[in-house]
């Protein structure tokens, strides 16, 4: 089992829908967790850190369940602009430490259509 | 504000050969990352830096050096590029050591023939 894993998709979604995805991980002792956005052939950019209460930035909520060992990510209201790669990201304790680890997740592919 | 740039872009290179890929950030942070990017296997950390003259193994370092002579500059070396290292490289800097915003570069892609 990978220890952070993703749907690929893709999820294809008309504009205005709700679109929600998931992102499992299988370390209790992650510590930190992220959902970072990538646009095709660019680098990754940090669409929101996620907090344990859940956390919202406008359209997009982040929530992180421990007890599942799962984060999710829901947009409302989707634009064709968030169309984009959406990676996970957990941070399996600080990386100095000999059990520290920073995993990405493959990502999950999201296409808005008109 | 430049942020976190690589250098080249894209490069062939041929097998056995050596390179050296560049990261320069302006933004005074004290970690430094090197990822590659495999089509399904998303970002996979190579090595990282947690402040200048240090610098550790991430979960992928064969085969790759770095140094942190500064705080700005984090270059990823290859001593001897296989086909196995063709990949997209992308360069990464944070306040502090893997709880914070990580800032990325664009990417260098590389060849290996």
């Amino acid at each position: 089992r990978k220890e952070v894993e993703q749907d690929p998709g893709p999820f294809n979604v008309p504009e205005g829908a709700t679109v929600a995805f998931n992102c499992t991980y299988s370390n209790s002792a992650s510590q930190s967790f992220f959902w970072y956005r990538q646009d095709c052939r660019k680098e990754p950019k940090l669409l929101m850190s996620v907090y344990s209460s859940g956390n919202e930035d406008g359209r997009f909520t982040a929530q992180l369940n421990r007890a599942s060992q799962y984060i999710s990510l829901l947009i409302r209201d989707s634009k064709l602009s968030d169309s984009a790669t959406y990676l996970c990201v957990v941070n399996i304790g600080p990386l100095d430490s000999s059990a520290s680890k920073i995993i990405f997740g493959s990502g999950t592919r999201l296409s808005i259509r008109p | 504000t430049a942020g976190i740039t690589q250098a080249p872009t894209s490069q062939i290179l041929a097998a056995g050969r050596s390179m050296t890929l560049r990261c320069t950030q302006d933004m005074r942070h004290n970690a430094m990352y090197w990822y590659r990017q495999d089509l399904g296997l998303g970002l996979r950390l190579i090595h990282y830096s947690n402040t200048a003259g240090t610098t550790g193994k991430g979960e992928v370092p064969d085969g790759y050096s770095v140094s942190r002579a500064n705080t700005d500059d984090f270059p990823l070396t290859l001593a001897s590029a296989v086909p196995s290292q063709t990949s997209v490289y992308f360069c990464a800097s944070s306040d502090s050591l893997g709880v914070d915003t990580q800032y990325f570069g664009p990417g260098t892609r590389l060849t290996v023939l």
